[in-house]
């Protein structure tokens, strides 16, 4: 159980382009949803903390218009990296909180996606 | 300064002996605490949660909390090559909601 996957798993594109990273909780329902970024050789940075049916809570410094997080659903969270940038390029990473298993909600995460912008 | 503080390593440990990594935070109101370990390339994986004061034991793993000096640690035992991994600590504050802040995590090496 808890098992969180990503979509894709690696991604090349073209400067200028937006990528589009879907996360899903596979058997559990998620109501919240996070969004990390991992540099190499650096420690996860949380970039925004997506709730169900309402807007995402971006940390400071991340630029919401840039990294849109749509959460339609219990079990999905999307993450859309706009107008990408060479210095975009990066590991990002979704972790779910499941809700319901135990009191502390434990997260898990998905298996990443790795892009780069050339 | 950093709230969630590790060793960054590497740690050396030879193969059957003991890990011991530590985890220092400054908010004395965290009420969770996390050891994750990820291996090169890959997402992190969740092996121990601790949320009192004392031992919590899961296998070869041994997770220790000591809220009063703000410290958590994590002892491996019996240490395999397949160890060899960035061990994590993540906290978690309750007026943070949910929200982890991670350590900068040790690199383990296990020589067999």
């Amino acid at each position: 159980g808890a098992v969180v996957s990503q979509h894709p798993s690696w991604v090349i594109c073209k400067s200028g382009t937006s990528v589009k990273i879907e996360c899903r909780s596979l058997d559990f329902q998620a109501t919240t949803m996070f969004w990390y970024r991992q540099f190499p050789k650096q420690s996860l940075m949380l970039m925004a903390t997506s709730n169900e049916g309402s807007k995402a809570t971006y940390e400071q410094g991340v630029e919401k218009d840039k990294f849109l997080i749509n959460h339609a659903s219990l079990t999905l969270s999307t993450l859309t990296v706009t107008s990408a940038h060479p210095e975009d390029s990066s590991f990002y990473i979704c972790s779910a909180k499941s809700s319901g298993r135990g009191s502390y909600n434990e997260q898990f995460f998905g298996p990443g996606t790795r892009l780069t912008v050339l | 300064q950093k709230e969630v503080e590790q060793n960054s390593g590497p740690l050396s440990v030879p193969e059957g002996a003991i890990a011991s990594l530590n985890c220092t935070y400054s908010d004395r109101g965290s009420q969770s605490f996390f050891w994750y370990r990820q291996y090169s390339g890959k997402s992190p994986e969740l092996i121990m949660s601790i949320y009192s004061n004392g031992d919590k034991e899961d296998g070869r793993f041994t997770a220790q909390l000591n809220k009063a000096s703000q410290y958590v640690s994590l002892l491996i035992r019996d240490s395999q090559p397949s160890d060899s991994a960035t061990y994590l600590c993540a906290v978690k504050h309750k007026a943070a909601g949910n929200k982890l802040t991670f350590g900068g995590g040790t690199r383990v090496l296990v020589k067999p």
